[in-house]
């Protein structure tokens, strides 16, 4: 159980074209989902907190004109990255928390490398 | 701040060896998580605590938390090749669900 998956799992695209990345949580429901993005060699960084229903809540220095978040089921959140440009590039990583489970514990996704050329 | 301290920052072990992994604080925490990380890959989790002195063990993988309620270890046991990867501890970041990671721990495991 608690199986996450992510789609596409890695995307090429020319700078200031928009990319779509979608995380599905396949066997459970997700009230809240979470962006994260990773740079070689470095810890998960939160972007987002994505809420079923409402507007995602941005970390601080994320700016959310350009990391767009739906979140318009308990089963699917979308991230967004608008006008890409190369220093965009790196290892997107979403997550899940599902409803009623122990709150903290929660289930990734295999992720989506972004490159921009 | 709430700041999660891994250490060791890597380590180069023998298959068969035992490996000693922990995570430190400044700030009090009510849960510990660790994840495993493979390469292109998404972190797994291992171990949940919740409870200060908590011991919990997954197969050949124990994690404890600290009574302190500031630190948390991870021990693995009789290593094997595939235990090759990335180890995270995670842990509540300010109010709500929202997790905070240490820097992580490499683990090379040679046969």
């Amino acid at each position: 159980g608690a199986v996450v998956s992510q789609h596409p799992s890695w995307v090429i695209c020319k700078s200031g074209t928009s990319v779509k990345i979608e995380c599905r949580s396949l066997d459970f429901q997700a009230t809240t989902m979470f962006w994260y993005r990773q740079f070689p060699k470095q810890s998960l960084m939160l972007m987002a907190t994505s809420n079923e229903g409402s507007k995602a809540t941005y970390e601080q220095g994320v700016e959310k004109d350009k990391f767009l978040i739906n979140h318009a089921s308990l089963t699917l959140s979308t991230l967004t990255v608008t006008s890409a440009h190369p220093e965009d590039s790196s290892f997107y990583i979403c997550s899940a928390r599902a409803s009623g489970r122990k709150s903290y514990e929660q289930y990734f996704g295999p992720g989506t490398r972004l490159t921009v050329t | 701040g709430q700041q999660l301290n891994q250490s060791p920052q890597s380590m180069f072990i023998q298959e068969g060896e035992d490996v000693s992994m922990n995570c430190t604080s400044s700030s009090i925490f009510n849960t510990w998580l660790w994840y495993k990380q493979d390469p292109g890959e998404g972190p797994v989790l291992l171990i949940a605590l919740y409870k200060a002195g908590e011991l919990t063990s997954n197969g050949r993988l124990t994690a404890q938390f600290g009574i302190t309620r500031k630190d948390s270890f991870l021990n693995i046991s009789a290593s094997i090749p595939s235990d090759v990867g990335i180890y995270f501890c995670a842990g509540p970041l300010g109010s709500g669900s929202r997790l905070t990671f240490g820097e992580g721990t490499q683990l090379t495991v040679n046969p």
